[in-house]
């Protein structure tokens, strides 16, 4: 999975809970993304960040935060976890390219009761 | 709303059969890319064709893309039971360095 990992795989929380998820990369890649993915409706994008301190919202923001205080973390925080966010977690890296090709991490499984 | 939408939803053939799927999308794009996703695991990154291409190959993957009628098909030849997994196109558009992606083909190649 091109030095990505993802931490935790599986979580199991209750509605109201915070929750962070982390991405961490060995590629030194400028852009990092967090994406989730639910049964037809593809992957849709969360928030990303374009260097460190550097984020931006994505296409499903609300209810989530990010930061990157390095090059090779990126934490996503639920605040306060709700059934809606029962979903499959997945981090992504890029380099800085017109290419624009995406690495993908293993995932995460995160429920909400 | 998703940028790319392949078509069909799910495709099942037998090994060695060739296997097409489409992906339509909206805007104007940079590129279209094409990933697989294997059954619990993450997207991996299949192959890349620019705006000013029309085709391109790799290995047993053909890709073709229209910018006229905004679609992309990626053709899967001489297909493998290890090919079974789900496809997704993805659009960068005017965003540069986001993706967007459509809601993926399900392919199964019966041995």
């Amino acid at each position: 999975d091109a030095g990505i990992t993802q931490s935790p795989r599986h979580k199991v929380t209750e509605t109201g809970t915070p929750v962070t998820l982390r991405c961490h990369q060995t590629e030194n890649h400028r852009y990092m993304y967090w994406y989730r993915q639910d049964p037809g409706h593809g992957l849709r994008l969360i928030h990303y960040s374009y260097g460190v301190k550097d984020t931006d919202k994505g296409e499903v923001s609300d209810g989530y935060s990010v930061s990157r205080s390095k090059t090779e973390d990126f934490l996503l925080t639920l605040e306060s976890a709700t059934s809606s966010q029962t979903s499959v977690y997945f981090c992504a890296i890029g380099q800085q390219s017109s290419y624009n090709e995406q690495f993908f991490g293993p995932g995460t499984r995160l429920t909400v009761l | 709303s998703q940028q790319g939408e392949e078509d069909p939803q799910a495709l099942s053939i037998q090994e060695g059969e060739n296997a097409t799927m489409n992906c339509s999308y909206k805007t104007s794009i940079n590129n279209l890319q094409w990933y697989r996703q294997n059954s619990g695991r993450g997207l991996v990154h299949l192959i890349l064709i620019r705006s000013n291409e029309r085709e391109k190959h790799s290995g047993r993957l053909r890709v073709t893309l229209d910018t006229s009628k905004k679609s992309s098909s990626l053709l899967i030849t001489a297909s493998r039971a290890a090919d079974t997994a789900s496809y997704f196109c993805a659009t960068d558009g005017a965003s540069g360095s986001r993706l967007t992606f459509g809601e993926g083909t399900q392919l199964t190649v019966n041995p």
